[in-house]
Order: C-alpha cells, then structure tokens, then sequence
C-alpha cells in the first residue's frame, strides 16, 4: 500500500510570504497520479495541482507544484488571506487510492 | 456548469443501512469514472470506493468492502453508495466526486452520523 505523508503538520505564516509544503510517498509514483487539493473550513476539497505540476482550471498562478518519484511538492509563491486552508496530496497511481493526512496552513 | 449534489444522509443507528445518491448534471456522466470519498468528523479525507464509467471495475477500501456497494444509473445520470451494518466509525461527511486522473468536481457532501 501506497502511503503520502505530509509535512509540516502545520505551518504558520504570514500573508505575503512564501508556503512550501511537501508530500513523500512510500514508494515511487507516476506524476501522472499525483494531485493537490485545497480545503476551507465547511467546504468540498478543490482540485489545485493535477499531474504533480499542472494547475487545475482557474487556479491563480502563485500556486506551483513540482515533483516526481517519492518527493512532491506544493509552493505559494505570496500567501493571500483566502490561502489559509488545509492542503492534501493524493495518489491514484497505485491501489488502493490515498491521500495524505493534510497540511494546515495558518495565519502566522 | 458541472453539478454533483449528494442525498440520502441522516442519523441512523448501529448495524443500520443507508443508501446515499449523487445526481449528476452539466457533463457526460455515462463517460467518467466516479468516487465516494468520505471525511470524519475534523479528519481527513478517505477515498472508500469508485466504479468505472460502465460499471465493469470497482475498488473499495478495506474499511468498508463487503459493506457498502456502489452503482451507477448512467440513464439517470445518478452514483450510489448503498451502506450496511452501519458503525460509529462511519460517521463522516459522504463526497460524491468525478473521477479521472484527478478528482476534479466534487459535491458539497451528505452527513452520515451512526449513532445509538
């Protein structure tokens, strides 16, 4: 079984600076499969990065995402107000599907 | 626009069964993959099940294979989650969610809450 594991747990920042998550995987993994998602308090995930490094639709381009193997991550280049949310990576390359366990990113 | 709007949740007891729906609009349903994800209460988020777009591949995650069934009316446009014998670790919000190589639509949720 594929596992993500994210890291930090959470990360305190400010509005204006620069967020860099991360999110390892067990074993190597196809780009391919590699998504980021973004979740507020009392909402649906929403899809951000497809494909490790793709923005999805209408996604604002201070958001990047790089990666491949095991290691993958999740930069916001200048942190806005609405950015303040949890994170999640997810893998559909391997059987059964996952996500990691979420990164909070808070106001700092 | 694409819209998946879940129903069927509510409060039921230990050992109960549930069937959850997902209407589907504003895409070619009969051509995508779909999933059910669900969340816990301030957990994360856990991906139980998917049916491919003519219903002939299935996955479940071990927490719930041999209890719940999904299916899929494509003539209705419409996803379901049939849950049996139902338990407290089941308690989550339900997300019904197009399925590709990447979750790209998902609904607003239904609450399921297993409770004596």
């Amino acid at each position: 079984e594929l596992v993500l594991t994210q890291s930090p747990g959470t990360l305190s920042l400010s509005p204006g600076e620069r967020a860099t998550l991360s999110c390892r995987a067990s074993q190597s993994l196809s780009i391919n499969y590699l998504g980021w998602y973004q979740q507020k308090p009392g909402q649906a995930p929403r899809l951000l990065i497809y494909g490790a490094s793709s923005r999805a639709t209408g996604i604002p381009d201070r958001f990047s995402a790089s990666g491949s193997g095991t290691d993958f991550t999740l930069t916001i280049s200048r942190l806005e107000p609405e950015d303040f949310a949890v994170y999640y990576c997810q893998q559909s390359g391997n059987s059964p599907y996952s996500f990691g366990q979420g990164t909070k990113l808070e106001i700092k | 626009q694409v819209q998946l709007v879940e129903s069927g949740g509510g409060l039921v007891k230990p050992g109960g069964s549930l069937r959850l729906s997902c209407a589907a609009s504003g895409f070619s349903f009969s051509d995508h993959y779909m999933s059910w994800i669900r969340q816990a209460p301030g957990k994360g988020l856990e991906w139980i099940s998917y049916i491919s777009s003519s219903s002939g591949t299935f996955f479940y995650a071990d927490s719930v294979e041999g209890r719940f069934t999904i299916s899929r009316d494509n003539a209705k446009n419409s996803l379901y989650l049939q849950m049996n014998s139902l338990t407290a670790e089941d308690t989550a919000v339900y997300y019904c969610v197009r399925t590709a190589r990447r979750l790209d639509y998902w609904g607003q949720g239904t609450l399921v809450a297993v409770s004596s």
